[in-house]
């Protein structure tokens, strides 16, 4: 049974920039959740995947977007980079999206100069 | 609104008790959750405790919950040098599953030998 697995782990981008980071959720997980964690902070809830359609949205603009695939792997696109969104990405994936256990990934550090 | 407070750092010897205390805010929380983070690294399920119960055992590792004053606690027994992370409490958000976790700011712990 393979873990959740992120790539790439460091990023470097240019403000206005845009990025996308990848998520291969773990072996027959439906669900995938993706946080930010920014330092020296806790994680926050950005949005959640459940059979390849959002199924619950944090607090974050919508130039934060996402999409799951077939094989439930997932995707996070931030258009518009922002000093701001300097942060660790955390993605965690779950038997399904009622389920009391999500395992997380060891995350996308993103740096945005 | 939906908070959790934690104390941002503890530090004891080898051999000693840990106690990490966490408030949160969310009444309706049906989960509560305690995770590790290693320098680095993505957050591991310590464990968790549904909100009906009010203790949890889990061999060095015990949760205490208040439900009454909002209060969650994880105390580690025999700390060991290897227990030395940030530990973060988290509520379950919308839908009680892990997939909308609301985070504290996590706990340092610093064991000295």
């Amino acid at each position: 049974e393979t873990g959740v697995t992120q790539s790439p782990t460091h990023l470097i981008k240019t403000r206005g920039q845009q990025v996308t980071l990848r998520c291969s959720s773990q072996s027959g997980h439906n669900t995938v959740s993706w946080y930010q964690q920014a330092l020296g902070q806790g994680p926050q809830f950005i949005f959640q995947y459940y059979r390849e359609e959002e199924n619950g949205r944090g607090n974050f603009p919508p130039r934060f977007s996402g999409l799951q695939f077939p094989n439930y792997s997932s995707e996070l696109n931030v258009n518009a980079l922002e000093l701001d969104d300097s942060a660790l990405y955390l993605c965690a994936s779950s038997l399904t999206a009622g389920n009391t256990e999500a395992f997380f990934g060891q995350g996308t550090r993103l740096t945005v100069v | 609104g939906e908070d959790v407070e934690q104390s941002l750092f503890l530090s004891v010897r080898e051999g000693d008790s840990s106690v990490i205390n966490c408030t949160y805010t969310d009444s309706s929380s049906t989960y509560l959750y305690w995770y590790k983070q290693e320098p680095g690294a993505g957050l591991q399920l310590l464990t968790y405790i549904f909100s009906n119960m009010d203790m949890k055992q889990d061999q060095r590792l015990t949760v205490l919950l208040n439900k009454k004053d909002k209060h969650l606690s994880l105390r580690i027994a025999d700390t060991q040098t290897g227990d030395s992370a940030i530990y973060f409490c988290a509520e379950s958000g919308y839908g009680g599953s892990q997939g909308n976790l609301i985070f504290g700011k996590g706990t340092k712990l610093s064991v000295k030998p």
